[in-house]
């Protein structure tokens, strides 16, 4: 059975600042893993899809790494803003679950102006 | 414009009632799902059509029951809602990398509250 952690729970920083969001699952056989935001009362955004066979994926201020082996994934935000604040999730698809994505429960991000 | 649009975006109803929740894709995926986000906002899988074809169904009780008449919708119909069924569930659609498994991006409406009084 797959499970995803998210730590930390909650994060609290100031504007500007770069920060580090940490996703690990237990089983590496997977496909790709996905991490999402998603804002108050809204559904979820996608911000970076890795596929198993990568490394990184970058998208403006957001790089995504997968280290498949040690069933880890960070999520590195470059000078955060405000606008950032909201909950990230991350989602892994295994090898042998067919479509399903086991979603982590969530890093809840705020940053200060 | 809208990817994956889902209604109503609200339900409040009675405990015993049936309701439905409607999806709609124009992304072309062949892929749907329901996913149900409870109190504590875990995500969790309910159901996945691809093709119109019924290929994930979790531990759902029976009285949820979805329908896929194209690939591009897939409803969810509710009967006799009782109070813990009270979640925001979010349909979201993905394409095929080929084949059975699904190796593409998952995209997600913007969520259905539903409230059982």
């Amino acid at each position: 059975k797959q499970e995803v952690t998210q730590i930390p729970a909650a994060l609290s920083v100031p504007e500007g600042e770069n920060l580090v969001l940490n996703c690990s699952f237990t089983d590496s056989a997977i496909y790709n893993l996905q991490w999402f935001r998603q804002d108050p009362g809204k559904g979820l955004t996608s911000l970076l899809l890795i596929q198993s066979s990568q490394r990184e994926q970058t998208s403006g201020r957001l790089n995504a790494s997968l280290d498949k082996s040690s069933g880890r994934s960070t999520l590195y935000i470059a000078a955060s803003q405000p606008g950032d604040s909201a909950t990230y999730l991350c989602a892994v698809k295994r090898v042998t679950s067919g479509s399903r994505l086991t979603f982590g429960e969530g890093t809840q991000l705020t940053v200060n102006p | 414009d809208t990817a994956v649009s889902q209604t109503p975006k609200y339900l409040v109803t009675q405990m015993g009632n049936d309701k439905s929740i409607k999806c709609e894709q124009n992304l072309g995926h062949d892929t749907m799902y329901w996913y149900k986000q409870d109190s504590k906002k875990f995500l969790k899988i309910m159901f996945s059509y691809n093709n119109k074809e019924l290929i994930i169904n979790e531990t759902v009780p029976n009285r949820f029951s979805p329908k896929s008449p194209d690939k591009a919708h897939l409803n969810l119909h509710i009967n006799s809602l009782e109070l813990g069924d009270s979640a925001v569930y979010f349909c979201a659609s993905s394409g095929t990398g080929g084949g059975f498994v699904i190796t593409g991006e998952l995209f997600f409406g913007e969520g259905s509250r539903l409230t059982v009084l």
